[in-house]
């Protein structure tokens, strides 16, 4: 079963324009984890946050996580066309569970 | 280079066929995975291995069957007991459980 969920399913914007993700979940957490996957690819790791982190940069990523919402919420700033591709989020409970993934299309 | 790799990239079985997956992976890690991803879905764990000789079922477990003899690889068969193999196949490793996954380019699944 899904530990996580993102929110929106699909998200289209222009290019330059920033994205935000959000993931919901379930139950207490470890720690969670953003993952992106171009199309018919391997996911690859974007960033992983504690439980004991409320927010996270890595370049033109930011990642909060607020525990008492289970909630986190992943932005991409100042897109680009080579963002696009699907954004998971993945929580560690008795073993790793990935969302159904956010759809993100950037146009040039 | 350090890495995960999957093979075939492509495969096709024919119903009531046995499929092996390939999945090596030369990172030095203990844990290694099996997921499933349908079109447009999430990824469903199939089995998970913390160490040789040892794996536990994920939440689809049936119809397929995983060795771990050695730390570097993880087969999983796909065997005629699943109804509906048809899908995209990911295999992952990590250092340990909650640790991040490594994952491998993907092998596709298609029963002809």
């Amino acid at each position: 079963s899904q530990q996580g969920e993102e929110d929106p399913q699909a998200l289209s914007i222009q290019e330059g324009e920033n994205a935000t993700m959000n993931c919901s979940y379930k139950t207490s957490i470890n720690n969670l984890q953003w993952y992106r996957q171009n199309s018919g690819r391997g996911l690859v790791h974007l960033i992983l946050i504690r439980s004991n982190e409320r927010e996270k940069h890595s370049g033109r990523l930011r990642v909060t996580l607020d525990t008492s919402k289970k909630s986190s919420s992943l932005l991409i700033t100042a897109s680009r066309a080579a963002d696009t591709a699907s954004y998971f989020c993945a929580t560690y409970v008795n073993d790793m569970r990935f969302g159904a993934g956010t759809r993100l299309t950037v146009k040039p | 280079d350090g890495g995960i790799t999957q093979s075939p990239k492509y495969l096709f079985r024919k119903e009531g066929q046995n499929v092996t997956l390939s999945c090596e992976q030369n990172l030095n890690h203990d844990a290694m995975y099996w997921y499933r991803q349908d079109p447009g879905q999430g990824l469903r764990l199939i089995y998970y291995s913390q160490i040789v000789n040892d794996f536990q079922k994920g939440d689809i477990a049936e119809g397929y069957s995983v060795s771990r003899e050695k730390k570097e690889s993880f087969p999983l068969t796909v065997t005629s007991a699943q109804k509906n193999p048809t899908a995209f196949y990911l295999c992952a490793s990590s250092t340990g459980t909650v640790s991040t996954q490594y994952f491998g380019p993907g092998t596709r699944l298609t029963v002809l």
